[in-house]
């Protein structure tokens, strides 16, 4: 599985536009990267899935360059509610060769009023 | 509502006593897996589960053992437990799709404390 290095915490204000980068330099081509978030004493909770380009979905948006040796998450106005962990994982999926998830330490976000 | 339930959600308990966790899904997933959680050491999985009847060890499957004899239940069995298995504990499951990245769903956690 692909090592993947993440700020340990950020800092930002309610309203702001938020972005993580996850760099993940030896991911492999079968290799999906996907970014989970947890409150505390809470399971994980999937945000959003991609593979190359850009995908937006109702609450997040992940953009991944050509080379997709780095993952950039970014939260839109973000509110009191978005402090959290926020993982970024890189692997092939279940049905290629996968069989784990391997959650780092994650970036620690706290958001103020 | 799709989920994942566990029970109990705590648990205290003393060296020795063998313990169950239950975890059950309703959404049809085939893949099932245990997750444990410690500070500093982020989530490390158990054992997991590709369908009824096929189980694998994940990175700390020691003292740990699990069966899968129905699609929705995979149980966690701590036969004695330890001080050092005091942690919280995470089922997830996923449903096996070909040609794309998958999406875990997890459960609320157990969090066991062995005395």
């Amino acid at each position: 599985l692909a090592k993947t290095t993440q700020p340990i915490s950020m800092d930002s204000y309610e309203g702001q536009e938020v972005n993580i980068t996850c760099s993940h330099n030896n991911i492999a081509t079968n290799d999906y990267i996907t970014w989970y978030q947890q409150f505390p004493s809470q399971g994980p909770r999937f945000i959003i899935q991609g593979y190359k380009t850009k995908v937006t979905n109702e609450v997040a948006s992940l953009f991944i360059p050509a080379d997709r040796k780095s993952s950039t998450l970014s939260l839109p106005r973000v509110s009191l509610s978005d402090t959290a962990v926020y993982y970024c994982l890189v692997g092939p999926s279940l049905t290629g060769g996968g069989n784990k998830l391997t959650f780092g330490t994650g970036t620690q976000l706290k958001v103020e009023l | 509502e799709a989920q994942v339930t566990q029970n109990p959600r705590y648990l205290i308990t003393v060296t020795g006593k063998k313990l169950t966790v239950t975890c059950s899904q309703n959404m049809n997933h085939e893949y099932m897996s245990w997750y444990r959680q410690d500070p500093g050491l982020g989530l490390r999985q158990i054992y997991y589960s590709m369908n009824v009847e096929v189980t694998d060890k994940g990175d700390v499957p020691e003292g740990y053992k699990v069966s899968r004899k129905e699609k929705r239940n995979f149980p966690l069995i701590l036969e004695s437990p330890s001080p050092n298995q005091t942690s919280l504990y995470f089922c997830a499951s996923s449903l096996l799709t070909s040609g794309r990245g998958d999406t875990q769903y997890f459960g609320p956690g157990t969090r066991l404390t062995v005395l």
